[in-house]
């Protein structure tokens, strides 16, 4: 069964970094591509990148280009979202979620149970 | 364009059809995708390549594909199916998602 387990709940202050985790099972970690999506409260989808854990390759979407830095990490099945100096508006839910090879990656076939991220001074 | 577009909501009584529809420039070219986010939970694919159901999606949902249109339809909608619904497709930066639809059961 594929599985995609993300790290808890986090609170933290502006300026302060973070990283979250999302650690991948019941599949070849290196044969699909992962994307992370970021959900404000009462808001939509926003898709803001994407890796290949097979060679780390990373695109971002154009609002999060520089914002944060997504990474993996094929030795522990995980892949990772973080940001250098958090804004109260990242502020958000973060849900990691497989690109599946039957759509030829272009659709997001599991998902992880979200990570909550609260910046609050 | 890069947008794909979705009605803010839809309602509709228990028994009754939904409609959702999404609009936008790539889906002439790229395949949509639906997918269901209850309150508090995770989002589901229930549709991939505009018209295929996903593993575990009830037969009462289908969808279709008319250009840069494509339509979710929920024939006898049930309770459980209130829900938020968002459509994707892929663009030239990346993924692309509509803004999403809540859908009422009345």
């Amino acid at each position: 069964e594929v599985q995609l387990v993300q790290s808890g709940a986090e609170l933290k202050k502006p300026g302060e970094s973070l990283r979250i985790s999302c650690e991948a099972s019941g599949y070849t970690f290196t044969s699909d591509w992962i994307s992370w999506v970021r959900q404000k409260p009462g808001k939509g989808l926003e898709w803001m990148g994407t890796t290949d854990p097979s060679d780390s390759y990373v695109k971002y979407g154009p609002s999060f280009q520089g914002r944060v830095t997504i990474s993996s990490d094929e030795s522990r099945s995980t892949v990772y979202l973080q940001w250098s100096s958090l804004q109260a508006s990242d502020s958000a839910t973060y849900y990691c979620a497989r690109q599946g090879t039957d759509c030829g990656g272009e659709c997001l076939d599991h998902w992880g149970q979200g990570t909550l991220v609260t910046v609050s001074s | 364009s890069s947008e794909l577009t979705q009605p803010p909501s839809v309602s509709v009584s228990p028994g009754q059809t939904a409609n959702i529809t999404c609009t936008g420039d790539a889906l002439s070219r790229r395949y949509a995708y639906w997918y269901r986010q209850r309150p508090g939970q995770a989002p589901v694919m229930v549709i991939y390549k505009d018209t295929e159901r996903a593993s575990g999606t009830p037969v009462r949902f289908s969808a279709s594909n008319s250009g840069t249109s494509v339509t979710l339809t929920i024939n006898g909608v049930q309770a459980e199916d209130e829900a938020d619904y968002y459509c994707q497709s892929a663009g030239s930066d990346g993924t692309l998602f509509g803004g999403g639809t809540k859908l009422t059961v009345l």
